[in-house]
């Protein structure tokens, strides 16, 4: 079906202040995948879905990111309590197994989130 | 942390030439992947080279693996202008975890 996609596409919030980004993967991908990226610089893995189980969250900056994916496909990432340093690209990607990395991830296209 | 290292850092080239870039990595791999970004099409896969393999072929992109050397590189022939975007190198850190470089940014002029 369509790629994955992910709302907002921008974010302005002011510290303090508690964001939601949503991401809808490709229907059927069992894999989902959360990465931070700063300016400049490569993704860097957050948290790891296989179907609704979280299996690796060691990415997370803080216990202020909170990710979920209730029913195993829509997924949400939470940032409680904003801080200037959590301003980024937040990319959400999909792949079809649940077998790891020797696939292809597809990426959305990300949340740009400036936090003043 | 990032595990992968691009190098160059920015490259500018003429359309029509051939683009080389690099990527060192510091631990054991499985495998290699390279992906493109630019402002238009977010990040896109281009090619997954597993370590056993030494060189892999799609289009007018080459890449090669040197696990002794702990490398890789990324060919493109006969450039276009579309070839513009920030091209990085992602290997796995665990059995989810991909460690990507900070990319090289490659210009393609006219």
């Amino acid at each position: 079906g369509a790629g994955v996609s992910q709302s907002p596409r921008y974010k302005v919030a002011k510290r303090g202040q508690d964001v939601a980004l949503r991401c809808d993967p490709i229907s059927g991908h069992v894999s989902l995948f959360w990465y931070q990226q700063a300016l400049g610089q490569g993704p860097e893995f957050l948290t790891y879905f296989q179907n609704e189980a979280q299996l690796d969250k060691s990415g997370l900056p803080s216990d202020r990111f909170f990710a979920e994916r209730p029913e195993g496909s829509v997924s949400t990432l939470k940032i409680q309590r904003t801080q200037q340093e959590d301003s980024a690209v937040y990319l959400c990607a999909s792949s079809s197994r649940g077998g790891g990395l020797a696939e292809t991830q597809y990426f959305g296209p990300g949340t740009r989130l400036l936090v003043l | 942390s990032q595990q992968g290292e691009e190098d160059p850092q920015a490259l500018s080239i003429q359309e029509g030439e051939n683009a080389t870039m690099n990527c060192s990595y510091k631990t054991s791999i499985n495998n290699l992947q390279w992906y493109r970004q630019n402002s238009g099409r977010g990040l896109v896969h281009l090619i997954l080279i597993r370590s056993n393999e030494r060189e892999k072929h799609s289009g007018r992109l080459r890449v090669t693996l040197d696990t002794s050397k702990k490398s890789s590189s990324l060919l493109i022939t006969a450039s276009r202008a579309a070839d513009t975007a920030s091209y990085f190198c992602a290997t796995d850190l665990s059995n989810y975890q991909l460690i990507w470089g900070a990319g090289t940014k490659l210009i393609i002029k006219p």
